[in-house]
C-alpha cells in the first residue's frame, strides 16, 4: 500500500527557517506529481504548492511564493519544502499528497490527492 | 484565484438520512472538482474526483454531481463512521484552492 510519511516540523521563532521532508514508499515516486497542503489549528485545508515529477515545473499559492521552495529527489524516493522567513501565520500541520492524474474521454484528465502522509505539526512563535 | 464557497457550513443529521452539501466555483471550472472527508485529528481522504467519479475503496452511498460552477457531495444513507467534515477542491486552476469545508454532526 502506497504511504508518505512527513518530518522535520518543529517550534521556530519568527524569521527562521524550516526544511519538511516527505518519505514515500510502495510506489514509484518519479511517476506523481506531489503537493503540500497545510491546515492551521482550527482552520481548514490550504493547498501550498505541487510539483511536476522530474522537479522541473512548480506552482505556489501567492502568501508563500518567495519563502517556500518544493523540491524533490526521486532517487531517495523523498518530498521537501523548504520554509524561509517563517510567519505566525504559517503554523499549520502540514500535509504531503500524492497528485494522480485520473484520464478521461477526450483527451481529458483530472487530480486528485489520493495518497495522504499523517501531516508534520509546524508552530512559529517567539 | 478561483474562490470556493460551500454550503452548509454545518449540519446536523441523524444515521439513515441522506445527506447533500453544496460547492460553487467563482467561475466555471468545467468537472476539475473533488471532494474530500476529513475526521479529527486524521489526513484528508479522497472520496470523489473529477465531480462525479468515485475514488477506489469509497463505498457507494457517496456520489457527486455537478459541472461548471455548481457541484454537490451526496451521502445516501448517513452511516456513523460519515460524520466528519467534507472539503471540495478545485483542480482547474493555480493556486488550487479547497472550499472552507462543510462539517456534518450527529443530530
Amino acid at each position: 500500500e502506497a504511504q508518505l510519511v512527513e518530518s522535520g516540523g518543529g517550534l521556530v521563532q519568527p524569521e527562521e527557517s524550516l526544511r519538511l521532508s516527505c518519505a514515500a514508499s510502495e510506489f514509484t515516486l518519479s511517476s506523481y506529481w506531489m503537493t503540500w497542503v497545510r491546515q492551521a489549528p482550527g482552520k481548514g485545508l490550504e493547498w501550498v504548492a505541487n510539483i511536476n515529477r522530474d522537479g522541473g515545473v512548480t506552482h505556489y499559492v501567492d502568501s508563500v511564493k518567495g519563502r517556500f521552495i518544493i523540491s524533490r529527489d526521486n532517487a531517495k524516493n523523498s518530498l521537501y519544502l523548504e520554509m524561509n522567513s517563517l510567519r505566525a501565520e504559517d503554523t499549520a500541520m502540514y500535509y504531503c499528497a500524492r497528485d494522480t492524474t485520473y484520464y478521461g474521454p477526450s483527451n481529458s484528465y483530472y487530480d486528485a490527492f489520493d495518497v495522504w502522509g499523517q501531516g508534520t505539526v509546524v508552530a512559529v512563535s517567539p | 484565484a478561483i474562490q470556493m464557497t460551500q454550503s452548509p457550513s454545518s449540519l446536523s443529521a441523524s444515521v439513515g438520512d441522506r445527506v447533500t452539501i453544496t460547492c460553487r466555483a467563482s467561475q466555471d471550472i468545467r468537472n476539475d472538482l473533488g471532494w474530500y472527508q476529513q475526521k479529527p485529528g486524521k489526513a484528508p481522504k479522497l472520496l470523489i474526483y473529477a465531480a462525479s467519479n468515485l475514488q477506489s475503496g469509497v463505498p457507494s452511498r457517496f456520489s457527486g454531481s455537478g459541472s461548471g460552477t455548481d457541484f454537490s457531495l451526496t451521502i445516501g444513507s448517513l452511516q456513523p463512521e460519515d460524520f466528519a467534515t467534507y472539503y471540495c477542491l478545485q483542480d482547474y486552476g493555480y493556486p488550487r484552492t479547497f472550499g472552507p469545508g462543510t462539517k456534518v454532526e450527529i443530530e
